[in-house]
């Protein structure tokens, strides 16, 4: 059985550094094919993809706020870190870790919202 | 401004056929398959369709999915109350070194 759970600071101020976990369990981030990404939501909004780090470390992100964004994985705690640099406001959001395989998210954490408020 | 493009409401009555679409680009539906999500309210995304047409165990046959061109639909047959949720679309683009694109979402509405 498959599952997934962010965890992470709940409020943030504005320009502080965001770094979220998601633990799973359920399967092995070194197993050929399978990748971890994250997605957020912002309250009302759409969902809006940002990151995905695969087995095999090859890491993709969201051009857009690529230059912000660092994902890594610790392969024996079954954890992957999403850190966010320079967070504003408008990065208020549910954020959510899926484990990826045969392009698709199949499975979702239950995701965790983090505010960015002074 | 999302990628793919949704029709940003949808609604039907108990028993009716709805259909929503996703429109893209050659980049992202034109060379790559299409999955669909459901969200209802207040819970976390659950995959519906992969690979265009294909349902994940446990998602009943009322929900199909297509595919042509850059285009793609989701149809929801024999509606029901419990069907009322958010659907996005979601497909890889291969612009940009990759990355995936989704939906800016429909919102169904079981009348």
């Amino acid at each position: 059985q498959i599952t997934l759970k962010e965890s992470g600071p709940t409020l943030v101020k504005p320009t502080q550094t965001l770094t979220l976990t998601c633990t799973f369990s359920g399967f092995s981030l070194s197993t050929s094919g399978v990748g971890v990404g994250w997605i957020r939501q912002p309250p009302g909004k759409a969902l809006e993809w940002l990151a995905l780090i695969y087995w095999d470390d090859d890491k993709r992100y969201s051009p857009s706020l690529k230059s912000r964004l660092t994902i890594t994985k610790d392969t024996s705690k079954n954890q992957v870190l999403l850190t966010m640099t320079n967070m504003d406001p408008v990065d208020t959001a549910t954020y959510y870790c899926a484990h990826e395989e045969n392009w698709a998210s199949d499975y979702w954490g239950q995701g965790t919202l983090v505010t960015v408020s002074s | 401004q999302s990628v793919l493009t949704q029709p940003p409401s949808a609604s039907g009555t108990p028993g009716q056929r709805v259909t929503i679409s996703c429109s893209g680009s050659s980049s992202n539906i034109g060379s790559n398959t299409v999955n669909w999500y459901q969200q209802l309210p207040g819970t976390a995304p659950k995959l519906l369709i992969y690979n265009n047409n294909q349902r994940p165990s446990g998602v009943p046959d009322r929900f199909s999915g297509s595919k042509s061109g850059t285009s793609a639909s989701l149809a929801i047959s024999g509606l029901q109350s419990e069907d009322e949720a958010d659907y996005y679309c979601a497909a890889w683009d291969d612009s940009l070194n990759g990355l995936w694109v989704f939906g800016g979402g429909t919102k169904l509405t079981v009348l």
